[in-house]
């Protein structure tokens, strides 16, 4: 089907494991953001890229890597996960001009670390 | 640096009220687009509205209206008749918009509004 999608949905983690979130787009859109959401803080970004293997930090990177080596993929990666990276973790798409079109968020991972 | 506010965390109304959900923003930059996003139960983010900088006019879709106001670097939201299933959580977001860049979003920290019956 055509859209954003993100795996795993739910994922349940110890503390320094490495942990990876995938994020697919058919779209063909250039923009491709992450972002967690925390009660009291709202959406806040971690990383964005404007096309394929250009990616750049957003408000709360550390601690996270991504990497963007096909359009359609923007995978997210906390390499030794922490309790305060409990979050859901959305990805999201925009085709293009900036600021001009919505973003399209895919229905989030829910991420526990014990 | 951009900013959203939501002073109102949580609100409860009775079904067929009316409620209006605020959202004042700061930004430098002279061109910038404003956005509205539904979070109902099951979690994901739905769009439901984006305004430039340069269109002050106010919107309506159904039971649903905006008001943008640049004077008070406001863009509220108003349901009329408020229904259960408008009951979620609502974000107002602010993108700057410079040519040739990421469009990042600068989200609010949300309102939860339940309506009950």
């Amino acid at each position: 089907d055509a859209g954003i999608t993100q795996s795993p949905r739910y994922k349940i983690t110890e503390t320094g494991r490495q942990v990876t979130l995938m994020c697919h787009q058919t779209w063909s859109h250039s923009y491709m953001f992450w972002y967690r959401q925390d009660l009291g803080h709202g959406l806040r970004l971690i990383y964005y890229s404007a096309a394929a293997d250009i990616t750049d930090k957003g408000e709360v990177p550390d601690g996270y890597v991504v990497s963007r080596s096909k359009t359609e993929n923007f995978p997210l990666t906390l390499e030794s996960a922490t309790r305060s990276q409990t979050s859901v973790y959305f990805c999201a798409s925009h085709p293009g001009l900036a600021g001009y079109n919505e973003q399209f968020f895919g229905p989030g991972t829910r991420l526990t670390v014990l | 640096a951009q900013k959203v506010t939501q002073a109102q965390t949580e609100i409860s109304v009775v079904e067929k009220e009316d409620v209006t959900l605020d959202c004042v923003y700061e930004t430098r930059d002279t061109t910038y687009y404003l956005f509205w996003y539904k979070q109902p139960p099951s979690g994901e983010l739905v769009f439901l509205i984006r305004r430039n900088s340069f269109d002050e006019q106010n919107e309506i879709s159904g039971r649903y209206s905006w008001n943008f106001q640049k004077s008070t670097s406001s863009f509220n939201f108003t349901i009329t008749a408020s229904q259960v299933v408008d009951s979620a959580v609502y974000f107002c977001a602010l993108s700057e918009a410079v040519t040739g860049t990421a469009s990042k979003l600068t989200f609010g920290t949300g309102t939860r509004l339940q309506v009950t019956l």
